[in-house]
């Protein structure tokens, strides 16, 4: 069964540098969320997507943004990087419109800022 | 706000031995409770769920979880732990929290399986 792809799967960032992570949903999803899982921390959602639009929005701070395009893929734009940035990356879809079913999750991208 | 714990950060048995890790909730609506497993480095894959109806529920790999209302509580079980078991167990809770904010997930600090031979 096709899953939830990621890519990069890893990244190797400077400060201040910019970094765009890319999440494509399982096929016919449309709900998109994003979680930032630092070294020994727990996943903390960032922000999600049904639809296209925005629909909750975490503790993501203000360098970054994102959004989902109409092909319900979804990507993560991160500048103005810090050292406290790095952490893994995760993208989980669901099929939205009945909050009760499962969010899948992707392999993560891992970003490690120097 | 919803808030999950996970009291114990690190948890050791021996293969073959029974297994329960422990999760406690806090949320305002109807919980949605899931149990996740996380190999070092990897993604998280989920280990069974609970919506409503029986409140014993059963997973993959021979995991099962009991919701307890009145406890707010959702532990996870093993009854005879497999060496391949070892890794880190995340608790998560989600639902409706109102408006367009749908299903996201507050995640425990997750608890740290060794499994000694």
């Amino acid at each position: 069964a096709a899953g939830v792809i990621q890519s990069p799967r890893h990244l190797i960032k400077e400060k201040r540098e910019t970094a765009t992570l890319k999440c494509y949903p399982i096929p016919r999803h449309d709900t998109v969320y994003w979680y930032q899982q630092g070294p020994g921390q727990d996943p903390q959602f960032l922000i999600s997507f049904y639809e296209k639009m925005q629909s909750d929005k975490g503790s993501i701070p203000d360098r970054f943004s994102a959004q989902q395009f109409s092909d319900y893929h979804s990507e993560l734009n991160m500048s103005s990087l810090e050292l406290g940035d790095s952490a893994l990356y995760f993208c989980a879809s669901r099929l939205g419109g009945e909050y009760t079913d499962t969010q899948y999750f992707g392999p993560g991208t891992r970003l490690t800022v120097l | 706000a919803q808030s999950v714990t996970q009291p114990d950060i690190h948890i050791t048995v021996s293969e073959g031995a029974s297994l329960e890790l422990r999760c406690n909730y806090s949320y305002g609506a109807t919980p949605y409770l899931f149990w996740y497993v996380q190999s070092p480095g990897q993604g998280l894959q989920l280990l069974l769920k609970y919506f409503s109806g029986d409140t014993l529920v059963q997973g993959i790999k021979g995991f099962e979880a009991e919701f307890k209302r009145s406890q707010s509580s959702f532990n996870l079980r093993k009854p005879s732990v497999h060496w391949s078991d070892a890794a880190e167990y995340f608790c998560a809770v989600g639902g409706y929290a109102g408006g367009t904010s749908y299903g996201k997930l507050t995640f425990g600090q997750g608890t740290i399986l060794t499994v000694h031979p």
